[in-house]
């Protein structure tokens, strides 16, 4: 079975600077989809950037980046620029290809310092 | 266009009652997913369905959780009866088809309070 795990809670930054987010997964499949999901406190999940396993080009979305390392397992997530706007829990998912199951992570709260 | 629905937004009930949530997805969106997220956890799929048809329960409690998806649009999640254990925001999503290059839409998700 899949897992994905989020080793860091919490995280702060201060507004206009830049976080990282981390997640490391596992899986024996080679065919798969990575995504960071933004869950404010409405508790609506929103998408914000999705990576495609076979793409070896790390997916970037305006002020957000991630870091795909798929010998590592690893999937980081680099907000640039932090806005107040960004404060939220983070959270990480794994999906086959084939079917559209998110497998998430426990979550990362992201506090933004004004 | 309009976002997943879902309702009510919070339930509280006693242990051993029933208790059920609606969800109406995006129009046209032939997946619907109920996800559970108990408090600081992400969330878990419960239920998939395509079209009307269930294509993945494997993580549905079925000796208390039910759910049924008629005509392919709306969809209803029942718990019968409730345990404390229970108490999580149940969370509907949609998707055109059911394939990972699709984007899932979320709804905002029913907290259920189990006393």
């Amino acid at each position: 079975a899949q897992t994905v795990t989020q080793s860091q809670p919490e995280m702060s930054v201060q507004e206009a600077e830049t976080v990282t987010l981390s997640c490391t997964y596992d899986t024996s499949e080679s065919d798969y989809y990575l995504f960071w999901y933004k869950q404010p406190p409405s508790r609506q999940m929103i998408l914000v950037i999705r990576q495609e396993a076979y793409k070896q080009q790390n997916a970037t979305e305006n002020r957000f980046s991630v870091n795909f390392q798929k010998a590592a397992k690893s999937f980081s997530l680099k907000i640039s620029d932090s806005q107040l706007g960004d404060a939220a829990m983070y959270f990480c998912a794994y999906s086959s290809r084939g079917a559209q199951k998110l497998v998430f992570g426990q979550g990362t709260r992201l506090t933004i310092n004004p | 266009e309009a976002g997943v629905a879902q309702s009510p937004r919070y339930k509280i009930i006693e242990k051993r009652q029933s208790v059920a949530f609606w969800c109406n997805p995006i129009s046209g969106h032939a997946t619907l997913y109920w996800y559970q997220q108990i408090l600081g956890q992400g969330p878990k799929l419960l239920i998939q369905f395509q079209n009307n048809g269930v294509v993945d329960d494997s993580q549905l409690p079925k000796d208390r959780f039910s759910a049924e998806r008629l005509k392919g649009v709306d969809s209803t999640l029942k718990i019968q009866p409730a345990k404390l254990e229970d108490s999580a925001v149940y969370l509907c999503a949609s998707s055109i088809r059911r394939s990972s290059d699709t984007e899932a839409f979320f709804g905002q998700g029913t907290r259920l309070t189990v006393v």
